[in-house]
């Protein structure tokens, strides 16, 4: 089991500029969910997909953000005309509901608009 | 909005020491999980607690649910250099359908040798 994996690692990107972050989840895991989590906070919920389908977003994703999970396995996430205020870290984590819900994190996207 | 207070944000302790972290709130949570997260990577899952006033023990780290699951505390036992990172509490909120984890702000320990 690989675990979940994220890329880039890290983006540097002009204000503007749209960036794209993929997540791979665990194999089968049929949740998938992404955090965003500033400097000195804890993470915080954006969005979740069950299979497919995106069942909830939070008010912190605004219509800039975009994400999609078309297979029901990897899934992006989208920022469109990005801000200084969009520098952070982006967390994918993903979970098979059997029992007691465990939800694995990848490592993360640093993103850093200049 | 459910929201999760941890204390302390800081702690500097010498190695074999003691500690003690704290996750506070006005809610009720359905369960309430502890992370580590160390710096670059993402928080990796130490423990979930489920009933009110649940105690389980990993090692030297005791995680205790409060009664009312609105609380939990975190301690840790002779520390050492390799519990240094920061520590997340998350709230899993009711009645969403869903998990959606509160998480806290964090504490960030560093353990000295």
């Amino acid at each position: 089991d690989t675990g979940v994996s994220q890329n880039p690692r890290h983006k540097i990107t002009k204000r503007g500029q749209n960036v794209t972050f993929r997540c791979d989840p665990i194999s089968e895991h049929n949740r998938l969910y992404w955090y965003r989590q500033t400097l000195g906070q804890g993470p915080e919920f954006l969005t979740y997909f069950q299979n497919e389908a995106q069942l909830e977003k939070s008010r912190l994703l605004s219509d800039r953000f975009s994400a999609e999970r078309p297979k029901g396995s990897f899934s992006t996430l989208e920022i469109q005309r990005t801000e200084q205020g969009d520098s952070a870290m982006y967390l994918c984590a993903s979970s098979l509901v059997v029992g007691l819900e465990t939800q694995y994190f990848g490592p993360g996207t640093r993103l850093l608009v200049l | 909005t459910q929201l999760l207070e941890q204390s302390p944000q800081f702690l500097s302790i010498q190695e074999g020491e003691n500690l003690t972290v704290y996750c506070n709130s006005s809610s009720v949570f359905s369960s309430l999980q502890w992370y580590r997260q160390e710096p670059g990577e993402g928080p990796v899952l130490l423990v979930t607690v489920v009933t009110g006033g649940e105690v389980k023990k990993l090692k030297r780290l005791t995680f205790q649910f409060g009664d009312a699951r609105k609380d939990s505390s975190l301690h840790i036992t002779a520390a050492q250099p390799g519990d240094t990172g920061l520590y997340l509490c998350a709230g899993d909120a009711l009645n969403t359908g869903f998990q959606k984890l509160v998480f806290g702000t964090g504490t960030r320990l560093l353990v000295s040798p």
